[in-house]
């Protein structure tokens, strides 16, 4: 079945560092990838997508580029502030039809 | 805010209770989608509803069954409750039945003692 793989936090980096989370996936068909985070209380927000392959997904500095090649949706941003501390998740959703499939997870935690 | 309203916040009961967990959706989203977040396994799909008819059926437990009404809110209920049962619940509400973009409420986090 479908999955999505994600590394292992919790990554701690100090303000303005560079930030790379890791996902890749596995999908039967031609998934639309997602990012959402969780901020400390709440619910899940969207924070990006791509619906195909070498589009780019950009938010509020995030960027992720879907990669059909390597099977892969990484999260960058070039210099975070505390405020991004939170959880976030890498998501599929097969052909856009299927519910999504989310990874575990990944706790940042950004320090002044 | 998400648009997406869950109630209630918190719950706390017994094992082997019944209790019922309230989705309204986004204004004019037709599916809902239900998961629940536990630390051992992340994100679990539920089940969803489309317009009132179950669309998909993840990982419920038959214990755990759900409904969307007619005016599209939804309910899970959990019965016969274990300790493990214990997680965020959310539910997540789309405009269609094609799962471009879900919206997620603050979640329901039920505790089983």
């Amino acid at each position: 079945g479908d999955s999505v793989t994600q590394m292992e936090g919790p990554v701690t980096l100090s303000e303005e560092a560079f930030l790379t989370i890791n996902c890749t996936y596995t999908a039967t068909g031609y998934p639309s990838l997602f990012w959402y985070v969780q901020y400390p209380g709440e619910g899940l927000q969207l924070l990006l997508k791509a619906t195909k392959a070498d589009d780019k997904g950009s938010n509020k500095g995030f960027e992720a580029t879907y990669r059909k090649e390597t099977t892969s949706f990484h999260l960058e941003k070039g210099s975070v502030q505390v405020s991004d501390s939170a959880v976030y998740f890498c998501a599929l959703s097969d052909s856009g039809n299927t519910p999504l499939v989310f990874g575990k997870g990944t706790r940042l935690s950004v320090i002044a | 805010d998400s648009g997406v309203t869950q109630t209630p916040k918190h719950l706390i009961t017994a094992t082997g209770q019944r209790v019922t967990l309230r989705c309204s959706p986004r204004s004019g989203d037709l599916s809902v989608y239900w998961y629940q977040q536990s630390l051992d396994q992340g994100l679990q799909f539920l089940i969803q509803y489309y317009n009132g008819e179950e669309r998909a059926k993840g990982n419920i437990l038959e214990r755990f069954s759900a409904q969307q009404f007619p005016d599209l809110h939804s309910e899970l209920n959990l019965s016969s409750l274990e300790l493990g049962d214990s997680a965020l619940y959310f539910c997540a509400s789309s405009s269609g039945v094609r799962n471009t973009e879900a919206f997620f409420g603050q979640g329901t986090r039920l505790t089983v003692v």
